[in-house]
C-alpha cells in the first residue's frame, strides 16, 4: 500500500547520542518535509526538500540535518541529542501538481525522548 | 512570511450541535487552504481543502468557506458526533510550479460531548 513510513515509532536515548530518524514514502511524491510537534500542539517546520539533492531549513531553528539522496527517502539526523529535543517528529510528503499546491500526507511520527 | 491565526484554541459542543473554527492569514499570495484533523496519538489527515478561486466547498457534514478579501477561512462541522473530537489545524499554502510553502495555524481542540 502506498504510504509514508517512519521508524522508529518510539525512541528513548541519552544526552549526547547521535540519532537518525528514518522516513520513506512509496507514494511517488517529490516534496518531503519534517515537522516537530509536541502532542496535539502546533506544527513547526524544521526541514523540507523539493526533490533529490534539494534541502532547505524551515522556520524552526533546529540542530538537525537532513539529506535527500533518493526520492523516496528523507532521513533526519541529530548529531548530539539534548533533552530539549524531546518531542514528536512528523515526516510528510506531497506531489507537485500543475497548480503548485497539493495536500500533505503525514507519517505516523517518531516520539523521541532524550534523557 | 505568512502568518496564520486560528481560533478558538479549544471548543466544546454538545453532540448534534455545529462547530465553527476560524482562521485568518496575512499573505494575499496564499492560494490553497487545507484543513487537517489529528486524533489523539495519530497523524494529521486531510479532511477538506479549498483553492483560492472557490468561495465554498462542502463534503457531507463538513464545509469550508473562504473570503479572500478579508483573508479568512472557516471550517464548519454540522451534526457533530463524538468521533469528531480531535485537534483541527488550518493551513495556508503558496504554491507555484515546484514550490510550495505551507503555514499551519496553532490548532483547535474540539471536544464533542455525548
Amino acid at each position: 500500500e502506498a504510504d509514508i513510513y517512519q521508524t522508529p515509532r518510539y525512541l528513548v536515548i541519552g544526552t549526547g547520542k547521535k540519532i537518525t530518524l528514518e522516513c520513506s514514502q512509496t507514494m511517488g511524491h517529490d516534496k518531503m518535509y519534517w515537522y516537530q510537534q509536541d502532542p496535539g500542539m502546533e506544527l513547526h517546520l524544521i526541514h523540507y526538500s523539493y526533490g533529490v539533492n534539494s534541502t532547505e531549513k524551515g522556520d524552526l531553528s533546529s540542530e538537525s540535518t537532513v539529506s535527500r539522496i533518493r526520492t523516496e527517502h528523507f532521513p533526519l539526523t541529530l548529531e548530539s541529542a539534548r533533552p530539549s529535543h524531546t518531542s514528536q517528529y512528523l515526516c510528510a510528503s506531497s506531489l507537485t501538481t500543475g497548480g503548485g499546491n497539493s495536500p500533505l500526507h503525514f507519517g505516523n511520527g517518531t516520539r523521541l525522548t532524550v534523557t | 512570511g505568512e502568518n496564520v491565526e486560528q481560533h478558538p484554541s479549544t471548543l466544546s459542543v454538545q453532540e448534534g450541535d455545529s462547530a465553527v473554527i476560524k482562521c485568518t492569514y496575512s499573505d494575499s499570495a496564499s492560494n490553497y487552504f487545507p484543513w487537517y484533523k489529528q486524533e489523539l496519538g495519530k497523524r494529521p489527515q486531510l479532511i477538506i481543502d479549498i483553492r483560492s478561486n472557490v468561495g465554498e466547498k462542502k463534503d457531507q457534514r463538513i464545509a469550508v468557506t473562504l473570503n479572500k478579501t478579508a483573508k479568512h477561512f472557516s471550517l464548519h462541522i454540522t451534526e457533530t458526533q463524538p468521533e469528531d473530537s480531535a485537534v483541527y489545524f488550518c493551513a495556508a499554502s503558496i504554491g507555484s510550479g515546484g514550490y510550495q510553502k505551507v503555514t499551519f495555524g496553532t490548532g483547535t481542540k474540539l471536544q464533542v460531548i455525548p
